[in-house]
């Protein structure tokens, strides 16, 4: 099953913009990756998924135009452009493998991000 | 507006069961995996286990950390799932999120999650 990695921290001034990373780990560069956002104290909420050709389907609810993904290679990115206060999260990436019985949904590790 | 509200945390021993409800209202309950995803304190997102709909003839499907130990069901007509816990252990301690993921297109998921239930596993 793929792993996903993620920086642990990233900041971003008011009004700027930031990417966020998930690295897929090798032999699984053809994975879909899914961003959610967890502010304190809530549960996580959908952002939206991201293969190697950008964003598949629709973002979650209420997920803003400033949010925007890509992908390339291992990488998928979430980009968060003028940022806002309430941006202030941590961020979650997200993968399915297997089907059936063979089914798992892995997670990396999150980035929380901090606006300054 | 879509609400999933987890109930039924709380403090139990070493070796003790609990079982989580997870109600679902907004959404199509019944055409959706319910999923149960856990978080240690100051840590990232874990799998549990899901329960399929009943169009997948209501499968489940666990992480290997739990199987043997805990259970999931779903009840459509109350627009609820379970999460039965058993043999608990000092690293079971965690907010327990529920969280329903449907297809509403072939590239398009819906996916929804609680606000989260704390146990706690300690003597």
């Amino acid at each position: 099953q793929p792993v996903l990695t993620q920086p642990p921290s990233a900041s971003a001034s008011l009004g700027a913009s930031v990417t966020l990373t998930c690295t897929l780990s090798s032999d699984y560069s053809e994975y879909n990756v899914d961003w959610y956002q967890q502010r304190p104290g809530k549960g996580p909420r959908f952002v939206m998924r991201v293969g190697t050709g950008g964003i598949v389907g629709s973002k979650g609810d209420g997920i803003p135009d400033r949010f925007s993904v890509l992908g390339s290679g291992l990488n998928r990115y979430l980009t968060i452009n003028n940022i806002q206060e309430e941006d202030e999260s941590d961020y979650h990436c997200g993968a399915d493998h297997g089907s059936g019985s063979s089914f798992v949904w892995v997670f990396g590790g999150g980035t929380t991000l901090t606006v300054l | 507006e879509v609400h999933l509200v987890e109930s039924g945390g709380g403090l139990v021993q070493p070796g003790g069961s609990l079982k989580l409800s997870c109600g679902g209202s907004g959404f199509i309950f019944s055409g959706s995996a319910m999923h149960w995803v856990r978080q240690a304190s100051g840590k990232g997102l874990e799998w549990v286990g899901r329960i399929r709909s009943k169009a997948n003839n209501y499968a489940t499907t666990y992480a290997a950390s739990v199987k043997g130990r805990f259970t999931i069901s779903r009840d459509d007509s109350k627009n609820t799932a379970y999460l039965q816990m058993n043999s608990l252990k000092t690293e079971d301690t965690a907010v327990y999120y529920c969280a329903s993921r449907r297809w509403s297109t072939v590239t398009t998921l819906q996916n929804y999650w609680g606000q989260g239930s704390l146990v706690t596993v300690s003597s």
